[in-house]
């Protein structure tokens, strides 16, 4: 089925260094979505990115999306312990081929540890 | 206070017994999923549901089984046809089939 890819699957970063992680799709997105899983826990919504060229910021926390709205980026800048867990994105894809039937499709995540 | 609840947290359950996870929602939305999550492994739909009675396979269905008699309810049977039952399920709602989820705080399943 169509994927979201996600790279990469891992990332560890000294506390203070900055992250990025990033997520492609071969088909444009009519939206892309980050979501943040702290380790135990449960996915919890971070920011939708509807506009071609796009860019939120969360305080520390970077989001753009793609000109072609086929990629997308999370950049934190100077992380902090705070900041681990695995970041995931989700964007619409078609369920079905020749159909219109969408559905969130998420990435593997990218794994994000701090060294204190 | 609005949510996802699932029930239970942790679940022991032995080889061969089918296994119900609860998830309701009082949200009132009309969509809502299931993940199975595998350590360091992302997000696989087992099924997912957009309107009371109805819902739609998704893409690791085989061993599971679901039911929406209710819009605030999406009970998952694990049973004893699914050959690697024991994982992380997390339940999730949203007010369409492509906006913005939310999650519950999950159930985790370990199958002796």
């Amino acid at each position: 089925g169509q994927q979201v890819m996600q790279i990469p699957q891992y990332q560890h970063v000294q506390e203070g260094e900055d992250f990025t992680t990033y997520c492609n799709s071969s088909t444009t997105l009519s939206n892309i979505q980050w979501y943040k899983q702290r380790p135990g826990g449960h996915p919890v919504f971070l920011i939708q990115l509807v506009k071609s060229g796009e860019v939120k910021k969360q305080k520390r926390l970077t989001f753009q999306f793609g000109e072609a709205k086929k990629n997308s980026s999370l950049h934190i800048t100077a992380t902090q312990t705070t900041d681990v867990g695995t970041y995931f994105c989700a964007g619409p894809k078609i369920q079905n081929s020749g159909g219109s039937n969408y559905k969130l499709t998420f990435g593997k995540g990218t794994l994000l540890t701090v060294n204190p | 206070d609005g949510g996802i609840t699932q029930s239970p947290k942790y679940l022991f359950r032995k080889e061969g017994q089918n296994v119900t996870l609860s998830c309701e929602q009082n949200l009132n939305h009309d969509a809502m999923y299931w993940y199975r999550q595998d350590p360091g492994q992302g997000l696989r739909l087992i099924y997912y549901s957009q309107i009371v009675n109805d819902f739609q396979k998704g893409d690791i269905a085989e061993g599971y089984s679901v039911s929406r008699e209710k819009k605030e309810s999406f009970p998952l049977t694990v049973t004893s046809a699914q050959k690697n039952p024991t994982a992380f399920y997390l339940c999730a709602s949203s007010w369409d089939r492509v906006g913005e989820q939310f999650f519950g705080p999950g159930t985790r399943l370990t199958v002796l």
